[in-house]
């Protein structure tokens, strides 16, 4: 059973490009979850989505970054218009059912570099 | 307040020995669970173990355990018989039943030959 695939592992972005990030959960796993980790920090919660819905999207900035799970096809977060400070670690997680206790099961991560 | 708070951001231990990473947390959620992932230099985020906040025992798998003191809110981590290859950041994380994880920011931990 095939983990959580994130692609890229490693994206190079000029200040002003958008950046696509691919999150395909776990078979079986019908939510996502995207977290983003600064260089020196912990992880932090962006948004919750599960298909064709976004749930919670509290962590997300309010400009620049969307989010999406279709029905068919992996789940994206999409950067525009990215800035240094967008340079981080970005890993998707999935779980099989939704709030509850259980583990996330996290992806390899994409590390953004904004040059 | 940090929902997860660890105060150690470098750890070292001989290899061997154990060593105890700590880990308290801040809920009012009755029913939540804990959680410590291990994070290589390679940047995966590997989990560990886990303990629920209704769970009588302390949780342990192979070398981790945790040492769960519900009414400090504290559950560090335990690691026993170290080895070079356990040199990683270790974080630890709650979810309350919620949908996020709520992430420390972790301790770098190195173990010496």
């Amino acid at each position: 059973n095939a983990g959580v695939m994130q692609n890229p592992r490693h994206l190079v972005r000029r200040r002003g490009q958008e950046a696509r990030l691919r999150c395909s959960p776990m078979k079986g796993h019908s939510h996502v979850y995207w977290y983003r980790q600064l260089p020196e920090e912990g992880l932090k919660f962006m948004v919750y989505l599960q298909k064709e819905n976004i749930i919670d999207e509290s962590g997300m900035p309010k400009e620049r970054f969307s989010a999406e799970f279709p029905k068919e096809g992996p789940s994206i977060l999409r950067i525009q218009q990215v800035v240094r400070g967008d340079s981080a670690a970005y890993f998707c997680a999935s779980s099989p059912t939704s709030g509850g206790l259980d583990e996330q099961f996290f992806g390899p991560g994409t590390r953004l570099t904004v040059l | 307040a940090q929902k997860i708070t660890q105060t150690q951001p470098g750890m070292f231990v001989q290899e061997k020995e154990a060593v105890t990473l700590d880990c308290t947390y801040d809920t009012s959620d009755p029913s939540y669970g804990l959680f410590w992932y291990k994070q290589p230099s390679s940047g995966e985020m590997i989990f560990l173990i886990y303990q629920g906040s209704y769970d009588q025992q302390n949780a342990t798998e192979g070398r981790y355990s945790l040492n769960f003191q519900k009414a400090r809110k504290s559950a560090n981590l335990v690691i026993s018989a170290s080895q070079l290859g356990d040199s990683a950041m270790y974080f630890c994380a709650m979810r309350e039943g919620g949908n996020q994880f709520y992430f420390g920011t972790g301790t770098s931990l190195t173990v010496i030959p």
